[in-house]
């Protein structure tokens, strides 16, 4: 099945950028709804963001919508989190999840290790 | 968005039943038969043990056991061990591309 690794956390200032990236294992990728979902420390877990297999939807939680943007290549099978204007609360493990199944869309079967994003003055 | 609502805390000893509950809307659990929880360990990646309610992704053991009535969904831990102590969080699909989860559940085992 496919694997999915992050990349991109760090220690940003309030107010700041970041862009996160998701990179699967095979082609397969392509065939699947991808989303983001967090975890602050010692909170729940938080779904951020969906895009469709080709792209053709999106989402997001109204806690990051117009500040986070989801996109994907499928010809590089990366998925990436354009945050922007980022806030102390967006401070949290960022992990990519898929179903990793084209047939369903709506659980996380599969998830990356997840990447630390710590927003800090 | 608000977040399902979990009991914070259930316990029960070794061979017991528990049973975990997830409430939420019309506007997500009583909307939708997409319901899925997921097991956590401290420090490790969720681990999605039903689905769709009540279905089991491969490799699940049987002891857990989806179900949803109304707006309030349910997790049911058979013959308890002291390897499912861990947190669980339910999760629902809202509509428009949209997911919600719970505030989780952390399992004790006496």
């Amino acid at each position: 099945q496919v694997q999915l690794v992050e990349s991109g956390g760090g220690v940003v200032q309030p107010g700041g950028s970041l862009r996160l990236s998701c990179t699967a294992s095979e082609s397969t990728f392509s065939s699947y709804g991808m989303h983001w979902v967090r975890q602050a420390p010692g909170k729940g877990l938080e779904w951020v963001a969906f895009i469709h297999y080709d792209g053709s939807k999106k989402n997001y939680a109204d806690s990051v919508k117009g500040r986070f943007t989801i996109s994907r290549d499928n010809s590089d099978y990366t998925l990436f989190l354009q945050m922007n204007s980022l806030r102390t609360e967006d401070t949290a493990v960022y992990y990519c999840a898929t179903s990793g199944d084209f047939w369903r869309e709506y659980d996380f079967d599969i998830w990356g290790q997840g990447t630390m994003v710590t927003i800090s003055s | 968005q608000s977040a399902l609502t979990q009991p914070a805390s259930v316990s029960g000893s070794p061979g017991q039943s528990i049973t975990l509950s997830c409430t939420g809307t019309s506007s997500d659990v009583g909307g939708y038969n997409y319901v899925s929880w997921y097991q956590i360990y401290p420090g490790k990646v969720p681990k999605l043990i039903i689905y769709d309610v009540n279905k089991w992704p491969s490799g699940i053991s049987n002891r857990f056991s989806g179900s949803k009535s109304d707006n309030t969904a349910s997790l049911t831990i058979s013959g308890l061990q002291a390897e499912d102590e861990a947190d669980y969080y339910c999760c629902s699909y809202a509509g428009l591309s949209t997911w919600v989860f719970g505030g989780g559940t952390k399992v004790t085992v006496l």
